[in-house]
């Protein structure tokens, strides 16, 4: 069973497009999170939650959202997308506490054209 | 503040040779630390980890060493193979609910 998944891996749209990035994981974890890597491989944190609620939101522009209808799901929705936001989308959790590690998902290549 | 600074990239090496990459931190505290690797279209996986000063963290031949008095965790393997060719993150967490990441080290060993 994959901890970490998210869904869809590929995605090619328009410009000016809404589209959502779903992720689920299956390791009771309390902390969920959505990061952003760029061409160059710079890892970004976009926003995190734990049991929930939100912790963590970053600089992000208005048109990315995230829900997290119940601890074991963080869906990412992003409204009139732009070239700019062509880029790897990671999902991760964490169970929280000293020494835990963040489990990543496979990543959504989002391709804005 | 919390960061990490890693070596850049990229890095090529034959294979067979001997592989460091550097990283240091900054925290408050006393952070566990971290190296991720992410191969060609995949997410970071856990290589290794240490949660306390003086600690090693080890696998698939792969070793860092927690320094407190130098603030680093540097990656090092005796021997690389082709296999070994990804992207190398150093991370580090006090809370286990925030990550910082340095920015990646990019590896491509030659045979």
């Amino acid at each position: 069973d994959t901890a970490v998944s998210q869904t869809p891996k590929y995605l090619v749209t328009q410009m000016g497009n809404d589209k959502s990035i779903k992720c689920e994981q299956n390791l009771g974890h309390d902390t969920m999170y959505w990061y952003k890597q760029d061409s160059k491989k710079f890892l970004k944190i976009m926003f995190s939650y734990n049991n929930k609620e939100l912790i963590i939101n970053e600089t992000v522009p208005n048109r990315f959202s995230p829900k997290s209808p119940d601890k074991a799901h963080l869906n990412l929705h992003i409204n009139s997308l732009e070239l700019g936001d062509s880029a790897v989308y990671f999902c991760a959790s964490s169970l929280g506490g000293v020494g835990n590690t963040i489990y990543f998902g496979e990543g959504s290549w989002l391709t804005v054209v | 503040g919390n960061s990490v600074t890693q070596m850049e990239g990229p890095v090529t090496l034959s294979e067979e040779a001997f592989l460091t990459i550097n990283c240091t931190y900054t925290a408050t505290g006393y952070p566990s630390l971290f190296w991720y690797v992410q191969y060609p279209g995949e997410g970071l996986q856990l290589l290794l980890k240490a949660t306390k000063a003086d600690d090693k963290g080890s696998n698939k031949g792969f070793e860092a060493t927690y320094r407190k008095e130098t603030t680093s965790f540097h990656l090092e393997k005796g021997s690389v193979q082709v296999s070994d060719s990804a992207v190398y993150f150093c991370a580090q967490s006090n809370t286990g609910n925030q990550f910082y990441f340095g920015t990646g080290t990019s590896l491509t060993v030659i045979p």
